[in-house]
């Protein structure tokens, strides 16, 4: 079954980096995935496809702060120089034959 | 400009039935699959129901199988999707996402809507 598993909370400083995690069932290691920002009380931004090699495609007007890279079967967000306006849940997302799966989040506190 | 605007929502009660309508304009629209992606209160995204662009093959979740149904108006350039006998746990906000490659099902959503409010509620 294709499962994707995000930490549910995570913490950085203004002006810090910050690196989330995503993590594919083991089966499904290869699979590209993309990265959504949801700002409080708003939809769902898309940030970026991630592939299994790492490159990644990103989304309409994304700052270059915002970057991607992958490890095995763990897809990763990393976002550098930190603005308040990053505090926000960050899910990933996958898909398989006939089903689309999100992560279940994770909420990212600037401190 | 890629805009894809939701309507539809609103208070129902259990059993009851709703329609909603995502209309997009800013892309070639019969070229893309639509999926409808749902948030219940203080949850996570839920991935509902999805559909192709051309010869609309449709896809749902165990969740929601046999009593939604997702179409989409090419001509219109709109995706619904019409909820029947609808439950307290469909509460949530819809919203309607596109597919980024053209062509491909499934793949990753790469502009999604504002959203609408669902209430099942007696």
């Amino acid at each position: 079954q294709l499962v994707v598993t995000q930490s549910p909370s995570a913490s950085a400083s203004l002006g810090a980096s910050v690196k989330l995690t995503c993590t594919l069932s083991s089966e499904h290691r290869t699979y590209a995935i993309a990265w959504h920002q949801q700002r409080p009380e708003k939809g769902p931004r898309f940030l970026m496809k991630l592939n299994n090699d790492g490159s990644h495609n990103k989304g309409d007007g994304i700052p270059d702060r915002f970057s991607g890279s992958s490890s095995g079967a763990e897809r990763y967000l990393i976002i550098s120089s930190l603005q308040s306006e990053d505090e926000a849940d960050y899910y990933c997302q996958t898909w398989a034959t006939g089903s689309w799966v999100f992560g279940g989040g994770t909420k990212l506190t600037v401190l | 400009e890629v805009q894809l605007v939701e309507s539809g929502g609103g208070l129902v009660q259990p059993g009851g039935s709703l329609r909603l309508s995502c209309e997009a304009s800013g892309f070639m629209f019969s070229s893309y699959a639509m999926s409808w992606v749902r948030q219940a209160p203080g949850k996570g995204l839920e991935w509902v129901s999805g559909i192709s662009g051309g010869v609309s093959t449709t896809h749902y979740a165990d969740s929601v199988k046999g009593r939604f149904t997702i179409s989409r108006d090419n001509s219109k350039n709109t995706v619904y999707l019409q909820m029947n006998s609808l439950r307290a746990e469909d509460t949530a906000v819809y919203y309607c996402a596109k597919e980024g490659v053209r062509y491909s099902i499934p793949g990753y959503f790469d502009y999604w809507g504002q959203g609408t409010v669902v209430t099942v509620s007696s």
